[in-house]
């Protein structure tokens, strides 16, 4: 499996302020792709994270309130802008790799999160 | 308004017992299911997959089924231990998508010692 990192591991920031989360990976990786998880619930998919091109949005986000950067295969950025109280979640770096094993598709493995709180 | 706090499933077995965790889809399209652990203040682990093709798989203490027909998949953990405690996710791929996963609820299992 990849090991991710992810920095900060937590934060408390203010409302209005912007966070930077970092993803970096321990081999280089074709796909990446930011999660969020809000408390209590399950994930959604932000958006996927493209090397040398802007990210691809799912429906209900947007670059201006989610930039992302991959600047190369192995590192990906996060920013979370102009916070509120309801960006209050655990926010999630994942990366997918063919497994190679037999009857398996393209595995996706995830980091630790970040634990984001929004006052 | 809408109520706050945890809406997850829950599922309480005691230690040494079969745990069966499950999971129905809504895409026929889906090709591809994988099966996820995350324990508290931790990304989800991946544990198992298994592909559209198929209608069982097989890890260590672990098997996935699928039943396409009624789209239902299912988590059988043998001999369930209390570092098994954690919320279960199952996720979906779709045919049409090479690496989109769509997740699941998720369901709460929690091993009594």
């Amino acid at each position: 499996s990849a090991v991710i990192s992810q920095k900060p591991s937590r934060d408390i920031c203010q409302r209005g302020t912007s966070l930077t989360i970092q993803c970096q990976v321990d081999s280089q990786v074709t796909m990446m792709f930011w999660y969020r998880q809000q408390p209590g619930q399950s994930l959604t998919l932000i958006a996927t994270a493209n090397q040398g091109s802007e990210a691809t949005y799912e429906s209900g986000f947007v670059i201006d309130k989610f930039p992302i950067s991959r600047p190369n295969l192995t590192f990906s950025t996060l920013t979370v802008s102009n916070m509120s109280p309801e960006d209050s979640s655990i926010y999630l770096c994942s990366v997918a790799r063919t497994s190679g094993r037999a009857g398996s598709s393209n595995e996706q493995f995830f980091g630790p999160g970040t634990r984001l709180t929004v006052l | 308004g809408e109520s706050v706090g945890l809406h997850l499933p829950t599922l309480s077995v005691q230690e040494g017992d079969n745990s069966i965790i499950n999971c129905a889809y809504s895409n026929s399209a889906s090709d591809y299911f994988i099966w996820y652990k995350q324990e508290s203040g931790k990304g989800p682990q991946f544990i198992i997959d298994i592909r559209s093709n198929m209608d069982k798989r097989q890890g260590q203490r672990v098997t996935v089924l699928l039943n396409k027909t009624v789209k239902h998949l299912s988590l059988q953990i043998a001999a369930t231990q209390p570092g098994d405690s954690a919320v279960y996710f199952c996720a979906e791929k779709s045919g049409g998508s090479n690496y989109k996963l769509t997740f699941g609820k998720g369901t709460l299992l929690t091993v009594n010692p």
